[in-house]
């Protein structure tokens, strides 16, 4: 069963980088996951923001492409996501999941607040 | 792609039937297409997987069905722990690319 625990909240000035991370268990590190990041800002829907793929390829939504980048260390327990040059649009709850069938997500983290504000 | 769900927001009682309602801009492989269950305070929860195929452990009164635009999310009967928003989400291949529907809301 996989597990991911997301960071607690944060505060994050504007213009500053967002950096998130989510600690991830219970995966066979010999199988074929994908590794994903989501956002709800108050009041909306889910947005996906990019995926990182088993064979190292990552993906990103096109609106957040030029700010955003993911990555797992190297001993595949920590699932990171930096955002650059954030705004008040940035402010919401941000999930990590997982996939194993690729193209739908199967496990979830606990929701991050995040708080863009000076 | 664009996914439009409705409607909106959906008023029913416990033991009553709901269908969710998820139409494509595009044609969609069913293959790609998943729903979602969310409350507030809580992670999204996997349904229902290639349209049609429930998640682990989802109860059996969750059904997905459709194809090409036109998708459908029935709860045959409510029960309190069912009031929720719904979201469907489809997947492109090439490049890949996951896009959610707006949402249904699901209330008492």
């Amino acid at each position: 069963q996989v597990h991911l625990q997301g960071s607690g909240p944060r505060l994050v000035k504007p213009s500053e980088t967002l950096s998130l991370t989510c600690t991830v268990s219970g995966y066979s590190t010999s199988s074929s996951y994908y590794w994903g990041w989501i956002r709800q800002a108050p009041g909306k829907g889910l947005e996906w923001i990019g995926s990182l793929f088993h064979s190292g390829s990552t993906y990103f939504n096109s609106s957040l492409k030029s700010r955003v980048s993911i990555s797992l260390d190297t001993s595949k327990t920590q699932l990171s996501l930096n955002l650059t040059s954030v705004t008040a649009a940035d402010t919401a709850l941000y999930y990590c999941a997982c996939s194993t069938g690729w193209s739908y997500f199967d496990y979830w983290g606990q929701a991050t607040l995040v708080t863009v504000s000076s | 792609i664009v996914l439009t769900q409705s409607p909106g927001t959906l008023s029913l009682s416990p033991g009553e039937r709901a269908t969710l309602s998820c139409r494509a801009s595009q044609s969609v492989d069913k293959n790609y297409l998943a729903w979602y269950q969310h409350k507030p305070g809580q992670a999204p929860r996997l349904l229902i997987f290639g349209a049609s195929t429930r998640a682990s452990g989802i109860p059996d009164r969750f059904s997905g069905s459709g194809s090409g635009t036109d998708f459908a999310l029935t709860i045959s009967r409510l029960e309190p722990e069912d009031f929720a928003v719904y979201y469907c989400q489809q997947y492109r291949r090439a490049p890949p690319l996951f896009t959610f529907g707006p949402g249904t809301k699901v209330e008492i």
